[in-house]
């Protein structure tokens, strides 16, 4: 099946330092997502990405569609403590979405 | 106020019984899905259905069984035969066609084995 490999798995920042993640796929998608999720609580999407090249900014988030369409990158900039998270890609293709394993955000204010 | 809610929050089952997580939408989105969510992996595809009285199985669908009877609606019963339930399921819906993969979710409810 497909698979992404999302990185990196944990990340320790100062609060006020900018954040990249991102995700790769020996698979093609249609679309790729961002999301957060905060302990105990469902995945908020943050950012849609539906074309090839895209790049896309929510407030402090940016992320774009890689030009290949098996890859995309997630980028925090300024992070205050309330980014503290776990932020998961996914890949969507035939209508049905393949998650990454999450990128665990911790910032020390 | 639009969203997807999930009860219960928690849910405790007990060996050899069959438990039911209730999903329910106002977004009037046609498709609806279940995952499962295990510590440090990606989320899991169970069932998804995309129009009313059809739904399909997903990536690990054994030990679980689904109704969408109402398009709010998309139910999901864990069964005895699903051996390791103790997971976090999350509800998900989205609009059909090409919105399909833009998916939203709900708060999640915590399956816990006594």
């Amino acid at each position: 099946g497909q698979q992404l490999n999302q990185s990196p798995q944990s990340m320790f920042i100062q609060e006020g330092e900018d954040v990249s993640m991102n995700c790769t796929s020996s698979s093609i998608f249609n679309t790729w997502l961002w999301y957060k999720q905060e302990p105990g609580e469902g995945p908020v999407l943050l950012i849609a990405l539906y074309k090839a090249g895209e790049l896309t900014s929510n407030g402090r988030l940016t992320a774009q569609f890689g030009i290949t369409r098996k890859d995309s990158f997630l980028n925090i900039s300024a992070s205050i403590p309330s980014d503290v998270g776990i932020y998961f890609c996914a890949g969507g293709s035939n209508y049905k979405l393949t998650f990454g394993k999450g990128t665990l955000l911790t910032v020390n204010p | 106020d639009g969203g997807i809610t999930q009860s219960p929050k928690y849910l405790f089952r007990k060996e050899g019984q069959n438990v039911t997580l209730s999903c329910e939408q106002n977004l009037n989105h046609d498709a609806m899905y279940w995952y499962r969510q295990d510590p440090g992996q990606g989320l899991r595809l169970i069932y998804y259905s995309q129009i009313v009285n059809d739904f399909q199985k997903g990536d690990i669908a054994e030990g679980y069984s689904v109704s969408r009877e109402k398009k709010e609606s998309f139910p999901l019963t864990v069964t005895s035969a699903q051996k390791n339930p103790t997971a976090f399921y999350l509800c998900a819906s989205s609009l059909s066609g090409t919105d399909q993969e833009t998916q939203y979710f709900g708060p999640g409810t915590r399956l816990l084995v006594l």
